[in-house]
């Protein structure tokens, strides 16, 4: 079956400018995550998804950041103004449901260079 | 907070030799922990979960890691490298705090080469 697909797989900008960064999870996994994949930072957790809702969005770096989920499928992480700073590989995963043991599946990221 | 740390960011190894990479965790409750590899410019696969089975966790391409909770390590070995081992591999424990419930806490990663 389908993995978790991520679009545009590769994204070049200019500083300020707004980005759309969207996750197609597996048909049928309820929880969805954002992670972001930086040189300085490491994986750093962004925000998750149960269903549409998302329960804690403490993990966005600023406000600029912003997640949204429809119809329990597809996500779209939102930068707008982007900075320098933003410059990383986005990672989706999902699983069945936030369960301890549920598998997280990755999708291949979305590289973001900001210039 | 939990939190992961693995020691050595690089590790080379020989064809043939075993494979250690380290992975400590920090964690107040049980722990669920987790092996992740990631090839270049691809995203990270699972290759073995922890979620107090069994102490020994085997995983795919013959890699195996061994929960101790004395020694709060979850270390990933193979018996014998591949050239097609050589990537970058990530251990990670998964949250059990609030809101975040669910999302992976991850190591630095440790990148893997093996020479011929």
């Amino acid at each position: 079956g389908a993995g978790v697909s991520q679009s545009p797989s590769n994204k070049v900008t200019e500083k300020g400018k707004d980005v759309e960064l969207r996750c197609d999870p597996i048909s049928g996994h309820t929880a969805l995550y954002w992670y972001r994949q930086s040189l300085g930072q490491g994986l750093e957790f962004l925000i998750y998804f149960q269903g549409n809702s998302a329960p804690d969005k403490s993990g966005l770096p600023s406000d600029r950041f912003s997640a949204e989920r429809t119809g329990g499928s597809v996500s779209t992480l939102t930068i707008q103004r982007t900075q320098q700073e933003d410059s990383a590989v986005y990672l989706c995963a999902s699983s069945l449901d936030w369960s301890s043991y549920n598998e997280q599946f990755f999708g291949p990221g979305t590289r973001l260079t900001v210039l | 907070a939990q939190s992961v740390t693995q020691l050595g960011s690089h590790v080379s190894v020989s064809e043939g030799a075993l494979v250690l990479l380290r992975c400590n965790y920090s964690s107040s409750v049980p722990p669920y922990l987790f092996w992740y590899v990631q090839y270049p410019n691809q995203g990270l696969q699972l290759l073995l979960k922890y979620t107090s089975a069994a102490t020994l966790v085997k995983g795919i391409n013959g890699f195996e890691a061994e929960f101790k909770k004395s020694e709060t390590s979850f270390h990933l070995t193979k018996p014998s490298a591949h050239m097609s081992d050589a990537a970058e591999y990530f251990c990670a424990v998964r949250s059990n705090y609030g809101g975040s419930q669910g999302n992976l806490i991850f190591g630095k990663g440790t990148k893997l080469s093996v020479k011929p």
